[in-house]
């Protein structure tokens, strides 16, 4: 089984601030990675899909880049609405162990 | 526009069974890939099974093997998952999901 290793598990940084998440493939999925934002309460929302495209209606702060094997996701400069956990997963498969996002 | 719609979920004891299906629409179902993911209260989301595109092939995570089957149906654009000896632990909202699309999701409640 292909397993997903997310870091970090918790990022704080502050408004203004470029944040980048990383996420490997114990094997390679060529571009078949999500990244999805979930807030309190709410189910997770995708951000990006094929690992490097935006969802349609997401802010282009957002961004994220990889194949094969190594994958990262960035937002260029954190709002005060981004604060939130991130997830990775391969298409059909595992998710990342989650990235906490917080305010410094 | 795909659209995925769970139906199906409820509160069941343990031990119990329940069949979750999924109407999809607005793509051709029968060319894709298609998983169930859950979300249990207060964790992360978790993938619980795939399957292919003709059904040749069914994947679980461990914690399901046995238990729970998934299938689908090309002809009526539906995925399914019998989900047999219910525990505490599969207690979730299951989203019947294709690539990074999910569905509103269907809340299974596994309590006595």
């Amino acid at each position: 089984d292909i397993q997903m290793t997310q870091s970090p598990s918790t990022l704080s940084a502050s408004v203004g601030d470029r944040v980048t998440i990383t996420c490997r493939a114990s094997q390679s999925i060529s571009n078949w990675l999500a990244w999805y934002q979930q807030k309190p309460g709410k189910a997770p929302k995708p951000l990006i899909y094929r690992a490097s495209n935006l969802k349609s209606g997401v802010p282009s702060r957002f961004s994220g880049s990889g194949s094969g094997t190594e994958f990262t996701f960035t937002i260029s400069s954190l709002q005060p609405d981004d604060f939130a956990t991130y997830y990775c997963q391969q298409y059909y498969g595992v998710f990342g162990q989650g990235t906490k996002l917080e305010i410094k | 526009e795909v659209q995925l719609v769970e139906s199906g979920g409820g509160l069941v004891q343990p031990g119990g069974s329940l069949r979750l299906s999924c109407a999809a629409s607005g793509f051709t179902f029968s060319r894709y890939w298609m998983s169930w993911v859950r979300q249990a209260p207060g964790k992360g989301p978790e993938w619980v099974a795939r399957i292919k595109e003709d059904g040749s092939e069914k994947y679980y995570v461990d914690s399901v093997k046995g238990r729970f089957t998934i299938s689908r149906d090309n002809a009526k654009n539906s995925l399914y998952l019998q989900m047999n000896s219910l525990r505490d632990e599969d207690t979730a909202v299951y989203y019947c999901a294709r690539e990074e699309v999910w569905g509103q999701g269907t809340l299974v409640t596994v309590s006595s």
